[in-house]
């Protein structure tokens, strides 16, 4: 069974840090591309970073360049978000998602985590 | 980027009513496209891929046509168990975009 677990998420203020982890198992995690996706409150989904199962090719939402790192160790089946200066209008629930295939596209989403909830307020 | 406007934005229908929402893509997207169901509370889940396959387990009154830029997803017969926010994804390239979601209710 494939199940994939997000962890890290809390209260920050503005121009803070966080570090999401997903641990995922059920499934050979460096074959399979992952993502971020994001929902703020009463809103609809955003996906904020990819990154290929290699782990050498990796994409952002323009709402988070330059502040926001996806990566991933295969070794430990951990997928993570670096998250820098932090924005009110980052709060959120952050999801981790499995892709159906090496490359970020091309793909879809078949597995979702069940949310981390980031706030982000002074 | 290419933007997904998915309408209506909500709709209220009767059990049994057959239901349409569709999903517009700005640019063609070829057959890369997704519906995803969330349920109030839940994680989404995914309904169809490639805009007319159905996911393995998900019932036969969910349908899913369309490609190039307009897509449709029909449920037969609603049920009331298909109260959820629905949402279209593109995933030809880069940005994996989400269409704003059409929320379905029962009336």
């Amino acid at each position: 069974e494939v199940q994939l677990l997000e962890s890290g998420g809390g209260s920050v203020q503005p121009g803070g840090s966080l570090r999401l982890s997903c641990v995922v198992s059920g499934f050979t995690f460096g074959n399979y591309a992952m993502s971020w996706v994001r929902q703020a409150p009463g809103k609809g989904l955003e996906c904020v970073s990819a990154i290929s199962g290699s782990g050498a090719s990796t994409n952002y939402a323009d709402s988070v360049k330059g502040r926001f790192a996806i990566s991933r160790d295969n070794s430990k089946s951990t997928l993570y978000l670096q998250m820098n200066s932090l924005r009110a209008e980052d709060t959120a629930v952050y999801y981790c998602a499995k892709g159906t295939g090496t490359y970020y596209i091309r793909n879809w989403f078949d597995s979702w985590g069940q949310g981390t909830l980031v706030t982000v307020s002074s | 980027d290419i933007q997904m406007t998915q309408s209506p934005s909500s709709l209220s229908a009767s059990v049994g009513d057959r239901v349409t929402i569709t999903c517009r893509a700005s640019q063609g997207i070829s057959n890369y496209l997704a519906w995803y169901q969330q349920k109030p509370g839940k994680v989404p889940e995914l309904l169809i891929f490639a805009a007319s396959t159905l996911q393995s387990g998900v019932p036969s009154r969910f349908s899913g046509s369309g490609s190039g830029t307009d897509f449709t997803l029909t449920i037969s017969s609603l049920q009331p168990e298909d109260i959820a926010t629905y949402y279209c994804q593109k995933y030809n390239n880069a940005p994996l975009t989400f269409g704003g979601g059409t929320k379905v209710e029962i009336k």
